[in-house]
């Protein structure tokens, strides 16, 4: 079974420009999250899709980042325009339903590094 | 709050010797637990998870967990490490008013040494 995928796997950015990044989620799983993991921190949640409807988003800084599931498969996550503090890796998890019991598997993440 | 807890930043451990990965939480209601590995330039992956039942749950790779109501705690464990178990371990707990939100301890590096 294919795992989640993401793209690009790094990014190096200057301040002020735009970012998008793609995941895929395992084949089937309903619900996809972006998670962003900042340098010696633990990952923290920036967004939640159900099919294609936003569960949660209270995490999300809306001036500058987007994200759409537009066809309730793939899901792009998007920074504009991008800050110092955007640098982290950004991680995209899938799970077949929610729920508490769901495990969530998660993709290589892309690295972001702006300048 | 919601919260996890990893008070060790790193462990270091001998091959071949038992290894504990602490992790206490605080959150309402009935936790459900999660551990996670990273390895470098890699994403986390799936080791183990307590959502009721038997206090010791089994997991990937022969790791264990137990789960502790009392002390609030869920120590991953190992009988015998190996060298190729050096990582980044993280502890993860499934918010209460979210139930799909998972909040992640800060993590805590394994260090095996040959």
């Amino acid at each position: 079974e294919a795992g989640v995928a993401q793209s690009p796997r790094y990014k190096i950015i200057e301040k002020r420009q735009s970012v998008a990044f793609w995941c895929n989620p395992i084949s089937g799983h309903a619900t996809l999250y972006w998670y962003q993991q900042i340098l010696g921190q633990g990952p923290k949640l920036l967004i939640q899709f159900q099919n294609n409807g936003v569960v949660d988003d209270s995490q999300l800084p809306k001036d500058r980042f987007s994200a759409e599931r537009l066809k309730g498969v793939d899901s792009t996550l998007k920074i504009q325009p991008a800050k110092l503090e955007d640098s982290a890796v950004y991680l995209c998890a899938s799970s077949l339903s929610p729920g508490q019991q769901e495990t969530q598997y998660f993709g290589p993440g892309t690295r972001l590094l702006v300048l | 709050a919601q919260s996890v807890a990893q008070p060790e930043d790193q462990v270091n451990v001998a091959e071949g010797n038992p290894l504990t990965v602490k992790c206490t939480y605080s959150v309402s209601g009935n936790p459900y637990l999660f551990w996670y590995v990273q390895y470098p330039n890699r994403g986390l992956q799936f080791l183990l998870k307590y959502i009721t039942g038997d206090n010791l749950v089994k997991g990937s790779y022969g790791f264990e967990a137990e789960f502790n109501k009392s002390q609030t705690s869920f120590h991953l464990k190992k009988p015998s490490a190996l060298v190729s178990d050096s990582a980044l371990y993280f502890c993860a707990v499934r918010d209460s008013y979210n139930t799909d939100k998972l909040i992640f301890g800060t993590g805590t590096r394994l260090q095996v040494f040959p």
